[in-house]
């Protein structure tokens, strides 16, 4: 199957700083990606879509000025959590879905763990 | 409640059969997909069915669908301890964006051996 990176696969940081996460589709160009979140014992939220050459698209409830969403090129979408608290501390992966293939198969980085102390 | 429910825990021995279980609520759901999630990794996509199948199998793996019922299952044979894992069952909805899949809370697979 196609291939997703996520870069780093864990981070700690110090409240109010800002912490950039990668999300790379290493084997195919996409131009839409998605950032979830992913809470212990709990299910995937979606956070927001990240959209090549323009702004990114987010979920009900989620801070667009806190997650910054940049998808700069085909393959590559980053997610900044900027001035970081403990609260945001948690599992964040991201997703693709390759073209050609009716939009039908996401496939998802790692993920990223984040703790803010 | 929830979207998407399935059963928190499983546990079986090595050799059996596991049958994960979910049901949903959205009859306009288009494909349901089963991923598995190993620890502190992300998330790797099993199978999928499409909502007009009834039953799809793979190697190891059977899914269900009743459609009427609103449930999906999951059936692996000669269950292994390289299964251990927790397995989500998710729903894409007609009309959903491509990414908006809704998950189920996953079902942590114990095999024992």
């Amino acid at each position: 199957g196609a291939v997703v990176s996520q870069h780093p696969s864990w981070v700690i940081c110090k409240s109010g700083t800002s912490v950039k996460i990668e999300c790379r589709s290493l084997d195919f160009q996409a131009t839409t990606m998605f950032w979830y979140r992913q809470f212990p014992k709990q299910s995937l939220m979606l956070m927001a879509t990240s959209n090549e050459g323009s702004k990114a698209t987010y979920e009900q409830g989620v801070e667009k000025d806190k997650f910054l969403i940049n998808h700069a090129s085909l393959t590559l979408s980053t997610l900044t959590v900027t001035s970081a608290h403990p609260e945001d501390s948690s599992f964040y992966i991201c997703s693709a879905i390759p073209p050609g293939q009716g939009a039908i198969e996401a496939f998802f980085g790692q993920g990223t763990r984040l703790t803010v102390v | 409640g929830e979207d998407v429910e399935q059963s928190l825990f499983l546990s079986v021995r090595e050799g059996d059969s596991s049958v994960i279980n979910c049901t949903y609520t959205d009859s306009s759901s288009t494909y349901l997909y089963w991923y598995k999630q190993e620890p502190g990794a992300g998330l790797q996509l099993l199978t999928y069915i499409f909502s007009n199948m009834d039953m799809k199998q793979d190697q190891r793996l059977t899914v269900l669908l009743n459609k009427k019922d609103k449930h999906l299952s999951l059936r692996i044979a000669d269950t292994q301890t390289g299964d251990s894992a927790i397995y989500f069952c998710a729903e894409k909805r007609y009309g959903g964006s491509q990414g908006n899949l809704i998950f189920g809370k996953g079902t942590k697979l114990s095999v024992k051996p």
